[in-house]
């Protein structure tokens, strides 16, 4: 069966320090991947997703950025944290044009 | 550009009464839809999905009915039970990736 694991699932950072979230998908091969971040109270915004390997599309301006150096590993990457960029980060995956799954989320607290 | 919109934020339903969630959307040529269940610090849960050449599907204690003419989504639960207390979220399809677009929730609270 699939599996997807995010972590750290809470981080506290201070703003303007660097950021790296990871998650990474067991169980399937070429998954479409998404990063997604959650406000609290709000809906799901899509920040980035991939359709394959060093392949990533970014729908919101801003400064984080996404990698997906191995088929099944996503990373979301900031070089400096605002204060808006705390949240809830979740990761999803799919597999053609189905549904799809997210893993646990990363509560960050940019302080 | 297209959204997905609810038309009520929070919903409070006694243990044992149905459900039902609305959803509106305005992407007329989405042909996917999802409905999905987040309780709190999690990540969402599918629960039931429709494609647009059907007009209801069924799961258990749940139905999704599909409105194409008004553009509106519904999730129906039968038997509301604690357990079911969460965020709801429909999501329609867009995108050549099969991104989704996530209306902004309904808080279904169940009473005792």
């Amino acid at each position: 069966s699939q599996t997807i694991h995010q972590w750290p699932a809470t981080l506290v950072q201070p703003v303007g320090s660097p950021l790296s979230l990871e998650c990474t998908v067991e169980g399937t091969s070429n998954p479409n991947l998404y990063w997604y971040r959650q406000a609290a109270g709000r809906g799901l915004q899509l920040l980035f997703y991939s359709v394959g390997i060093g392949q990533i599309s970014s729908e919101v301006p801003q400064n984080l950025s996404a990698s997906r150096p191995q088929d099944r590993q996503f990373i979301l990457s900031s070089k400096k944290l605002l204060l808006s960029d705390s949240g809830f980060y979740l990761c999803a995956w799919s597999v053609q044009y189905n549904e799809q799954f997210f893993g646990p989320g990363t509560r960050l607290t940019v302080l | 550009g297209e959204s997905v919109g609810l038309h009520l934020p929070t919903l409070s339903v006694q243990e044992g009464d149905n459900s039902i969630i609305n959803c509106a959307y305005s992407n007329s040529a989405s042909d996917y839809f999802i409905w999905y269940k987040q309780e709190s610090g999690k990540g969402p849960q599918f629960i039931i999905d429709i494609r647009s050449n059907m007009d209801k599907r069924q799961g258990q204690r749940v139905t999704v009915l599909l409105n194409k003419t008004v553009k509106h989504l519904s999730l129906q639960i039968a038997a509301t039970q604690p357990g079911d207390s969460a965020v709801y979220f429909c999501a329609e399809n867009s995108g050549s990736a099969r991104q989704l677009t996530f209306g902004s929730g309904t808080q279904l609270t169940v009473l005792p």
